[in-house]
């Protein structure tokens, strides 16, 4: 089975911070992403990445960055927390080009608040 | 804008009770369309990845069936048990996944 780990399950942190959110999937897949969950809203697409040091943006990337050094992990960064960044982050990850079948494999999510 | 609407929000049913929900999305440009099951404290779990017109998949007492012509496809949970309650999500796969706001069921003992 697919794993995909995500470092933390909740997390607390201050405004102005700079947060690393880190996620590791286990089974050599090309695609990770990073969404946001956010009530009342499906999840959105932060960015995502293709291949090792390779990014796109999604559907909301202002205020994000992100990092692939190794195919296995996928980092979210925020640069300056803001308190309308608190929210559940998920990470997943799938295999093959992105038009591909594949479904995407989730991690079990971070809940991040922002004081 | 693409957008992908799904229908009912919620749902609250007893045990036993077969129940259906609604996913609706743009018919132009299909590739394919996902269901993912989201239990409280878990991680969403891949349900289906249908591609055709009129396929219906089936996983245990779920099924679901899919018609790209007019943009809709339908999830059907038959008998449901307590165990089933969570929040359902589909998404529209163009270059990524555009997620609906998911039908959260409750099924009550």
């Amino acid at each position: 089975d697919v794993k995909v780990t995500q470092s933390s399950r909740y997390l607390v942190k201050r405004t102005g911070e700079k947060v690393f959110l880190e996620c590791v999937q286990d089974m050599d897949h090309e695609n990770m992403f990073w969404y946001r969950q956010d009530p009342g809203l499906g999840l959105r697409l932060i960015y995502f990445s293709y291949d090792v040091k390779m990014k796109e943006k999604g559907d909301i990337p202002e205020g994000y960055s992100v990092s692939r050094e190794k195919k296995e992990r996928f980092s979210l960064i925020l640069e300056s927390a803001s308190t309308n960044q608190t929210s559940m982050y998920l990470c997943a990850s799938n295999r093959d080009i992105l038009y591909s079948n594949q479904p995407q494999h989730f991690g079990d999510g971070t809940r991040l608040s922002i004081l | 804008i693409l957008n992908v609407e799904q229908s009912p929000q919620s749902l609250h049913v007893q045990e036993g009770d077969s129940t259906n929900f609604t996913c609706s999305f743009p018919s132009s440009n299909f590739y394919a369309l996902h269901w993912y099951r989201w239990e409280t404290a878990k991680s969403p779990e891949a349900l289906f990845v249908m591609t055709l017109n009129g396929d219906e998949k089936k996983k245990g007492q779920i099924s679901a069936t899919l018609n790209t012509k007019e943009g809709y496809s339908y999830l059907y949970i038959k008998g449901s048990q307590p165990e089933d309650s969570a929040t359902y999500l589909c998404a529209y796969n163009t270059d990524k996944l555009i997620f609906g706001t998911g039908t959260r069921l409750q099924v009550f003992p």
